[in-house]
């Protein structure tokens, strides 16, 4: 089945510095990939997603690229603010099913 | 309009007995899923209904847990002879169609005593 590699656990970056996380997965029919974010003690939220016929995505400070040769994608958020810290989660949808697998997360800390 | 809402937001019950949570999904959303959400962990999947379709089980971590859907719209997840490590947080989220977006609800937290 579809595996989901999500690195780095923990991220730390200064306020006004990009963050960067990258998940891998190991089916290559899959298609989409969503990012989800959850605020403390807050329900998951979508704050970008890519579908695998384009390589980039943007909004605003936020941006997700996808490598289908290799296998992963990559959240990147640039000047980062302390609203920005979180848990961030990848998730790939199945081939052929609405079934989604998701990333261990990473916690992103802003400090300012 | 209204989110996804679950009931009980918590919930602490003794080793052994069963536990029934809810979810009430947004209006029209014919996909709603499970997942279990361990302390610090992932989102892990346990169990999806889109439409009139037979439900994708392959998450259920065990013979305990079962999940219902009854006229496609609120879902019923139960989990039997509750154990220790059934403790965790359990999310409900829907989706319009099942290929897109998914809209979660508040969660039940889960302690097994």
């Amino acid at each position: 089945g579809e595996n989901v590699e999500q690195h780095p656990s923990t991220l730390s970056v200064q306020e006004g510095d990009s963050a960067v996380i990258k998940c891998t997965y190991s089916d290559s029919a899959s298609n989409y990939f969503p990012w989800y974010k959850q605020e403390l003690g807050k329900r998951p939220q979508l704050i970008i997603d890519i579908r695998s016929n384009v390589g980039e995505k943007k909004d605003q400070r936020i941006a997700v690229t996808l490598n289908k040769t290799a296998k992963h994608f990559s959240l990147h958020i640039t000047e980062t603010q302390p609203e920005d810290s979180a848990v961030y989660f990848c998730a790939v949808g199945v081939s052929g099913t609405y079934k989604y697998i998701f990333g261990t997360g990473t916690r992103l800390k802003v400090l300012a | 309009g209204a989110g996804v809402s679950q009931s009980p937001s918590n919930k602490v019950t003794e080793k052994g007995k069963d536990v029934e949570l809810r979810c009430d999904p947004i209006s029209g959303h014919t996909a709603l899923y499970w997942y279990r959400q361990s302390l610090g962990q992932g989102l892990e999947f346990l169990i999806y209904f889109q439409g009139n379709s037979a439900p994708d089980k392959s998450g259920l971590p065990s013979d305990r847990f079962s999940a219902e859907r009854t006229g496609g719209s609120v879902s019923t997840l139960t989990i039997q002879r509750t154990q220790q490590e059934d403790s965790a947080v359990y999310l409900c989220a829907s989706s319009p169609r099942g290929a897109g977006e998914q809209y979660f609800g508040p969660g039940t937290r889960l302690t097994v005593t």
